[in-house]
């Protein structure tokens, strides 16, 4: 079984509606992330969260929440999706800070009309 | 200027052929620094980390110059199953900076 899931892995949706996208770990990691994925900019972190307790806005965090229901799930929310939110999304893990590795999900592929 | 940079390709090149991707990054604080490999559409993976001395595996080295700010890797050769995009990352204040990435091609 992958170390990190993310549910849905495709999602249409409407401009307006409200989504929410999950991650859920077994790794034990205490940090994770929210990343969106455009061609030709990178990754680029929306949310990030180092412990239950501690959340933390990235570079883009406008337009998003974020959810750590407990050490094992991160879940992403758009509010009010809007049409240049449809990107790749990917969530991380990593165990500390320092000479860290993250760990991706699969990732999400959000498309809003 | 970005924070990290490199010149998105596509690299096309011959099985057997060696290929160097380079990168800048722009904080001098920057700590740690890696190389991440992702296929197309897929979940980004470590490729490897790159020292200040410089560090080989297999096929693949990576070099650093604190001095100049910019990071390299080095393939060589090169495999059809290296195609792929190459990340250069960059740890920033205990986050992860990613360049936009260098495509690979690797032709029969």
């Amino acid at each position: 079984d992958a170390d990190v899931t993310q549910t849905p892995r495709n999602r249409i949706t409407k401009t307006g509606k409200r989504i929410m996208l999950e991650c859920s770990q077994t790794k034990g990691h205490d940090r994770m992330y929210w990343y969106r994925q455009d061609p030709g900019l990178g990754l680029r972190l929306i949310y990030y969260s180092f412990d239950v307790k501690d959340i933390n806005k990235g570079e883009i965090s406008d337009g998003y929440s974020v959810s750590r229901q407990a050490q094992a799930k991160f879940s992403l929310s758009l509010e009010s999706a809007i049409p240049n939110q449809t990107a790749l999304y990917f969530c991380a893990t990593s165990l500390s800070e320092g000479f860290d590795t993250q760990y991706f999900g699969p990732g999400t592929r959000l498309t809003v009309l | 200027r970005k924070e990290v940079e490199q010149d998105p390709g596509p690299f096309n090149v011959p099985e057997g052929a060696t290929v160097a991707f380079n990168c800048t990054y722009s904080n001098s604080a920057s700590q740690s620094f890696f190389w991440y490999r992702q296929d197309c559409r897929k979940e980004p993976k470590l490729l490897m980390s790159v020292y200040s001395s410089g560090n080989e595996d297999g096929r693949f080295t990576a070099q650093l110059n604190r001095a100049s700010q910019y990071i390299s890797l080095l393939i060589r050769d090169s495999k059809l199953s290296d195609s792929a995009t190459y990340l250069c990352v960059v740890n920033g204040g205990g986050k992860l900076i990613f360049g936009q990435g260098t495509e690979l091609s690797v032709k029969p």
